[in-house]
């Protein structure tokens, strides 16, 4: 099975920073990835899709890129709502649609 | 726009079977697979299984024959049921729409059903 690894784990950051977070898949997954942010008490929201297209409705500070094995979520200009945990997840291997342990970002 | 709506939460003992909800709003909900996905509060999310529009589902193996998953397409309504709960089964599980195109995103999510099995 894919394992997908973040990093860092945890992130402190303020508004206004530019934040980068990774995501490693143990094998190539072509651009099968997407991302979502999660905030306590809700379910998760999509962000990015096949790697880097922007979900409509998403600001278009939320970035991602990457093909193969590694990939980048990059946010410019961070807001207070995007303080968040941060999920990649693969969809290479049907059916195991695994995620990654997921990126906290939080206030520095 | 497709809305997931799923079922309240639910307290069990172990041993006892569960079955739990997730409905669909909009009429493109026939023709989407419907994945399941658990998260242990405070903790990261874990992929359980999906079904297909034909009824076809697949598990990630961490879940294989601990949990099934079954639709009812002319309900719009898709399941995931457990015939004798542990207390590792406790958790928030999510339904989520797998989008449609090249399938890479869950792009809807139901609010999540809280299960707490505990004796």
């Amino acid at each position: 099975a894919i394992q997908l690894t973040q990093s860092p784990s945890f992130l402190s950051a303020s508004v206004g920073d530019r934040v980068t977070i990774t995501c490693r898949a143990s094998q190539g997954i072509r651009n099968a990835l997407a991302w979502y942010q999660q905030k306590p008490g809700k379910p998760p929201q999509l962000l990015i899709f096949d790697a880097s297209s922007l979900e409509s409705g998403v600001p278009s500070r939320f970035r991602g890129s990457g093909s193969g094995a590694d990939f980048t979520l990059t946010i410019n200009g961070l807001r207070p709502e995007d303080f968040a945990t941060y999920y990649c997840q693969q969809f290479e291997t049907y059916p195991q649609f695994t995620f990654g342990p997921g990126t906290t970002v939080d206030v520095k | 726009e497709e809305h997931l709506v799923q079922s309240g939460a639910e307290v069990r003992k172990p041993g006892e079977s569960l079955k739990i909800s997730c409905k669909g709003s909009g009429q493109s909900f026939t023709s989407y697979w419907i994945a399941w996905v658990r998260q242990v509060p405070g903790q990261g999310l874990e992929w359980v299984g999906l079904i297909s529009p034909g009824g076809d589902s697949r598990y990630s193996p961490s879940f294989e024959g601990q949990v099934t998953i079954s639709g009812d397409r002319s309900m719009a309504t898709a399941y995931l049921q457990w015939s004798s709960l542990r207390a590792s089964d406790s958790g928030i599980y999510y339904c989520a729409r797998r989008g449609g195109g090249s399938g890479n995103l869950l792009d809807q999510w139901g609010q999540g059903t809280l299960v707490t099995v505990s004796s």
